[in-house]
């Protein structure tokens, strides 16, 4: 059964706060997405990555910065967390744009 | 400029009737069309996906239909159950890029 999983559902952080985000899938995906959802505007794209080592900016990059050293996992990195970063962090991965995305459970998280 | 806009934003019905969720996209060319299921919560899960020469796929109780000359699709629900109720997202992919509408959310009560 196809599996995406991120490290925690829930997360608060205070301002200024270096948080890390992680996700892992077991399908040998080349590709990996991080989305942020809020009310009223969808999904987001924020970085994605189609290889290892490898990264691409999204729609929506500042504040933001990923990494990606094993081909399972993808982390999304927030510098210095700001309270306009409070959203909900969703993490895919697919074989291909054309193809399925696989999606995690997402994490909430709150900066206070 | 893309769009993918979805209606109604919101929509309340009883258990056991049928509804249909609408998708009005301006992007062009596509390759694919998705809908996805997402519990409140959760992330989303695909129901179906389509390309450009589908005009209708089904997946149990939910129908998604497609019409690429006027750029719109629907997400019919049969028989509608309480764990229907979700945000349910259409998605239009283009080239490399995905573009999401905004959702509907399908709240069903008893």
């Amino acid at each position: 059964d196809v599996k995406v999983t991120q490290s925690s559902r829930y997360l608060v952080k205070r301002t200024g706060e270096k948080v890390f985000l992680e996700c892992v899938q077991d399908m040998d995906h080349e590709n990996m997405f991080w989305y942020r959802q809020d009310p009223g505007l969808g999904l987001r794209l924020i970085y994605f990555s189609y290889d290892v080592k490898m990264k691409e900016k999204g729609d929506i990059p500042e504040g933001y910065s990923v990494s990606r050293e094993k081909k399972e996992r993808f982390s999304l990195i927030l510098e210095s967390a700001s309270t306009n970063q409070t959203s909900m962090y969703l993490c895919a991965s697919s074989t291909g744009t054309d193809y399925e995305q696989y999606f995690g459970p997402g994490t909430r998280l709150t900066v206070t | 400029k893309n769009q993918v806009e979805q209606s109604p934003q919101s929509l309340i019905i009883l258990e056991g009737k049928n509804c249909t969720l609408q998708c009005n996209y301006t992007v062009s060319p596509f390759s694919n069309l998705r809908w996805y299921k997402q519990d409140t919560g959760r992330g989303p899960v695909s129901l179906t996906i389509m390309t450009f020469s589908e005009n209708t796929k089904s997946n149990g109780r939910y129908t998604a239909t497609l019409d690429a000359d006027t750029k719109q699709s629907s997400l019919h629900i049969t028989a509608s159950q309480l764990s229907d109720s979700a945000s349910y997202i259409c998605v239009v992919s283009h080239r490399d890029n995905l573009f999401f509408g905004t959702g509907t959310r399908l709240t069903v009560i008893p």
